[in-house]
């Protein structure tokens, strides 16, 4: 079993829809959690970062962690043409303070049809 | 203000022959992070920096691979003796505060190694 799975889809919803991207995880040690965006061709770009279990939201993005789960969820509201990209969802723990670490999911790529 | 930087943006070399890829964080960041993005792989972790204390290597996957960071700023990923399974996206990221999980991406250099 992977540390880390993402279903990669590809994903293709409508303009304005409701965008649920989600990742399971083995690791129990994972305490920080995040999501990327990466265009085609370009780099990751930090979307979310959060902290043990919870909800964040910023704009139209929602992170929630479910660590008992071990699961973690983006919800994109409103979904935008320019939305279209590859997610990529990432974690790391504290075991052995090595936190920097990321591990990341393979990506989910989206496209949202105008 | 800049982003992480990154050149040149494509290399392509020929199998055997050593590369080396440059990468500028973020002004005032002070750790520094380079990452592997293969086809089928995903984002794979390399080495870390963190000021003048000595880098974490243990994502380097061979010998082969060794990278230096001058004067807290401006780091060079070296790989001697290109091989085929080389050809990948290699990504630095650097964060503001030392082992931190929430890293900032340069745009990647893509190498093939023909």
């Amino acid at each position: 079993q992977k540390e880390v799975e993402q279903d990669p889809g590809p994903l293709s919803v409508p303009e304005g829809a409701i965008v649920s991207l989600n990742c399971t995880y083995s690791n129990s040690a994972f305490q920080y959690f995040m999501w990327y965006r990466q265009y085609s061709r370009k780099g990751p770009e930090l979307l979310m970062y959060t902290y043990s279990s919870g909800n964040k939201e910023d704009g139209r993005f929602t992170a929630q962690v479910d660590k008992s789960s071990k699961y973690i969820s983006l919800f994109i509201r409103d979904s935008q043409p320019s939305d279209s990209a590859t997610y990529l969802c990432a974690m790391s723990g504290d075991s052995g303070g090595s936190n920097y670490k990321l591990t990341f999911g393979k990506g989910t790529l989206l496209t949202v049809n105008p | 203000g800049a982003g992480v930087s990154q050149s040149p943006s494509n290399k392509v070399t020929e199998k055997g022959k050593d590369v080396e890829l440059r990468c500028d964080p973020i002004s005032g960041h002070t750790a520094l992070y380079w990452y592997r993005q293969s086809l089928g792989q995903g984002l794979e972790f390399l080495i870390y920096f963190q000021g003048n204390s000595a880098p974490d290597k243990s994502g380097l996957p061979s010998d082969r691979f060794s990278a230096e960071r001058t004067g807290g700023s401006v780091s060079t990923l070296t790989i001697q003796r290109t091989q085929q399974e080389d050809s990948a996206v290699y990504l630095c990221a650097s964060s503001l505060a030392p082992s931190s999980s929430e890293q900032y991406f340069g745009p990647g250099t893509r190498l093939t190694v023909t």
